[in-house]
């Protein structure tokens, strides 16, 4: 079965902070792929990052980056800096490829409120 | 341009009173996927399409139907909505599942209220 759990429900931040957001799961496949989507108040579904099992590589994006450690089933978002238009929903989500290929899980969403 | 165009957007119906809900993507997507988002519980899957004619459940695909009998579309089809079904529904689409390139284009979503 597949799990994902991001723990922080809401993260509130003053502009320029950082925020770091949690998502732990539980998967029994070694090769599966996980995400992270934005949705902001528009609604949208905004794909961010994909990685997969096999690439335990951190990755930076602009502002963002993400740390993958497989030992502690654990893939965080960082947002450094953050801005007023990084106020969203953040989701992360895993798909397993060996077993259950086609089957996704999100975790239930960290809402982050980015004040000026 | 690439999209995943879902209708209608927004939906009030009474219960049991069956009613579809349309996805179609223009990607030539092989994979497709229906989510419901209710506050606190993040997108659950209620189905997914691997390709035309093969379709299967997701984590809560009770009191929904769907088919796969064109690439581009995959209608979610609600029997006999009840109130429990409000929420609000996205269409997903990718080449595949998941893989080294693929990731999910979302629809922009329907919200559906069943009285």
């Amino acid at each position: 079965a597949q799990k994902v759990t991001q723990a922080q429900t809401e993260i509130s931040v003053v502009e320029k902070e950082d925020v770091t957001l949690d998502c732990v799961y539980e998967t029994r496949d070694t090769t599966y792929y996980l995400f992270w989507y934005k949705q902001p108040l528009s609604g949208e579904l905004v794909f961010l990052i994909r990685r997969n099992s096999f690439d335990e590589q951190n990755e930076i994006s602009g502002r963002y980056s993400w740390n993958f450690q497989k030992s502690t089933s654990s893939f965080n978002f960082t947002i450094t800096a953050s801005q007023v238009v990084d106020s969203a929903v953040y989701f992360c989500a895993l798909s397993e490829v060996t077993d259950s290929w086609g089957k996704f899980q999100f975790g239930a969403g960290t809402q982050v409120v980015v004040t000026p | 341009e690439a999209q995943v165009t879902q209708n209608p957007r927004y939906l009030i119906t009474v219960t049991g009173k069956k009613l579809t809900v349309t996805c179609s993507q223009n990607m030539n997507h092989e994979y497709m996927s229906w989510y419901r988002q209710d506050p606190g519980l993040g997108l659950r899957q209620i189905y997914y399409s691997m390709n035309v004619e093969v379709t299967d459940k997701g984590d809560v695909p009770e009191g929904y139907k769907v088919s796969r009998k064109e690439k581009r579309n995959f209608p979610l089809i609600l029997e006999s909505p009840s109130p429990n079904q409000t929420s609000l529904y996205f269409c997903a689409s990718s080449l595949k599942p998941s893989g080294r390139i693929d990731t999910q284009y979302f629809g922009p979503g329907t919200r559906l209220t069943v009285l």
